[in-house]
C-alpha cells in the first residue's frame, strides 16, 4: 500500500523557473492537502481540495497554484520560483466529507524539499 | 479564525521523566484537535486526536492529550520518555467539518539518557 506519494523529492530550482511538485494518494481520500514547512514556522497551508474539481486557498496560497482533475492526484505548480518558496513541501491526504468527518487523520508524504537560488 | 500555539519551540527531558508539551488553541466553533509527531526526514504521523466526546484522550507509543475548553488547551503527555520520543511535535485544530487543519509552530523534544 503505497499511501501518498510525492515526487521529486529534491529538486533546485533558479528564480523565475516553473515547475510542478506531484502527488498522488491510492487510499480514495476526498481530501487533499499541500502545506510548507519552515523553521519556526510549523506546517502552512498553501491549498486544499474536498474533492475532484473543487480547490481552495490556505494560508500562503500567493504563487502557488493547484488543481484536482482525479481523486488521486494533486499536483501543486509555482509559476515563477522565488527564493522565499526554499522550503519543505508536503502532501497530505484524509478522508475528510464535508457533511462531516468519517476520519480525522492527515496522512502524509515524505516531502519535496526545494531551493530557489 | 483558528489557530494553535504551541509553548516553547524546544523541550529537553531525561529518559524515564514526565513529558509535557502545551498546545493552546482559538477557535470560533467546537474544534478538533490533533497532535502529530515528525520524526527526521520524514513526513508527520497521528499521534491523537480530539473530535468528541471523552476529553482525555489516548494515543500511540503511550502519549494521551486533555481537551479543556475552558483553559482552550490540548496539553500532550506521556509519564515516562524514552530516546525513541526524541521528535518535533506538532498540535493541529480543525473547525470541525472542514478537513482543514492548522499547525502550531512545533515542539521539539530532545530526550537525554
Amino acid at each position: 500500500n503505497a499511501g501518498v506519494t510525492q515526487t521529486p523529492k529534491f529538486q533546485v530550482l533558479k528564480t523565475g523557473q516553473s515547475m510542478t511538485l506531484q502527488c498522488a494518494q491510492d487510499m480514495n481520500h476526498e481530501y487533499m492537502s499541500w502545506y510548507r514547512q519552515d523553521p519556526g514556522m510549523g506546517l502552512r497551508l498553501i491549498h486544499y481540495s474536498v474533492g475532484a474539481g473543487i480547490t481552495d486557498q490556505g494560508e500562503v496560497p500567493n504563487g502557488y497554484n493547484v488543481s484536482r482533475s482525479t481523486t488521486e492526484d494533486f499536483p501543486l505548480r509555482l509559476l515563477s520560483a522565488a527564493p522565499s518558496q526554499t522550503s519543505v513541501y508536503f502532501c497530505a491526504s484524509s478522508q475528510w466529507y464535508l457533511a462531516g468527518p468519517r476520519d480525522g487523520e492527515l496522512f502524509f508524504g515524505e516531502g519535496s524539499r526545494l531551493t530557489v537560488l | 479564525a483558528q489557530s494553535v500555539t504551541q509553548l516553547g519551540s524546544h523541550v529537553s527531558v531525561s529518559e524515564g521523566a514526565l513529558v509535557l508539551l502545551r498546545c493552546n488553541y482559538s477557535s470560533s466553533v467546537p474544534p478538533y484537535l490533533f497532535w502529530y509527531v515528525q520524526y527526521p526526514n520524514q513526513g508527520l504521523q497521528l499521534l491523537l486526536k480530539y473530535t468528541t466526546g471523552a476529553t482525555l484522550v489516548k494515543g500511540i507509543n503511550g502519549f494521551e492529550a486533555e481537551f479543556k475548553k475552558s483553559e482552550t488547551s490540548f496539553h500532550l503527555t506521556k509519564p515516562s520518555a524514552h530516546m525513541s520520543d526524541a521528535a518535533e511535535y506538532f498540535c493541529a485544530v480543525s473547525p470541525s467539518n472542514t478537513g482543514k487543519l492548522i499547525f502550531g509552530q512545533g515542539t521539539t523534544l530532545q530526550v537525554k539518557p
